[in-house]
């Protein structure tokens, strides 16, 4: 089966860090752009990262409310996607999702994970 | 920056009626790079359309979308019970994806 899991997240203090991890299977990691996404609680979906394959050399591009704070890897040997995540702020806490691109549209996102919540609180 | 206003907010029908929702953007878009997806309490989002008007993979064709420009459409021919949930459009450009902030179809 093509899955995507989420893990990493839990509860954190304002101005720490969290990695988020997103582990792949029954496809070719290395084959598809990732993305992140999040959503606040009662709130709607927001785009926070995404990255390219090994032959885009995984370049990477981020929404502007978490440039400079976060950052997307991958390990293409392990199919894990991380989503590094320093200073977070209260209004980073949300369920964040992983995704896959989708094949022939690229920019469409056809495989999640299930979401894990991060909440940022002291 | 595009933003993307979907209408109604809340869509009340029966089972076996028919649901159109709206998508408008605050610009011209390219169709290509337009989708819709359902998401139901608790659970991720699911591709419904990808491109404006195809469908993925698995999705029955009671789903079907059309639009371009600043205003695209997902139709539901005839609601089944499994389809009560949360719909977002969503669309990619300028190296970001943005959301339309939902359309809830609940039960009348």
């Amino acid at each position: 089966d093509v899955q995507l899991v989420d893990s990493g997240g839990g509860l954190v203090q304002p101005g720490r860090s969290l990695r988020l991890s997103c582990t792949a299977s029954g496809f070719t990691f290395g084959d598809f752009p990732m993305s992140w996404f999040r959503q606040a609680p009662g709130k709607g979906l927001e785009f926070v990262g995404y990255i390219r394959t090994k032959t885009y050399t995984e370049t990477t591009e981020y929404a502007a409310s978490v440039k400079g704070r976060f950052t997307i890897s991958r390990d293409d040997s392990k199919s894990i996607a991380y989503l590094q995540m320093n200073s977070l702020e209260t209004e980073d806490t949300a369920v964040y999702f992983c995704s896959r691109a989708h094949r022939i549209s690229g920019d469409a996102f056809d495989i999640w994970g299930q979401g894990t919540m991060v909440t940022v609180s002291s | 920056e595009i933003v993307l206003t979907q209408s109604p907010g809340t869509l009340s029908l029966s089972p076996g009626e028919r649901a159109t929702l709206s998508c408008r953007a605050s610009q011209s878009l390219s169709s290509g790079y337009f989708a819709w997806y359902q998401q139901k309490p608790g659970q991720a989002p699911r591709l419904l359309i990808y491109g404006a008007s195809s469908r993925a993979i698995g999705i029955p064709d009671r789903f079907s979308g059309s639009g371009s420009g600043t205003d695209f459409t997902l139709i539901i021919s005839r609601l089944e019970p499994e389809d009560f949930a949360v719909y977002y459009c969503q669309h990619y450009g300028d190296l970001l994806w943005t959301f339309g902030q939902g359309t809830k179809v609940e039960v009348k």
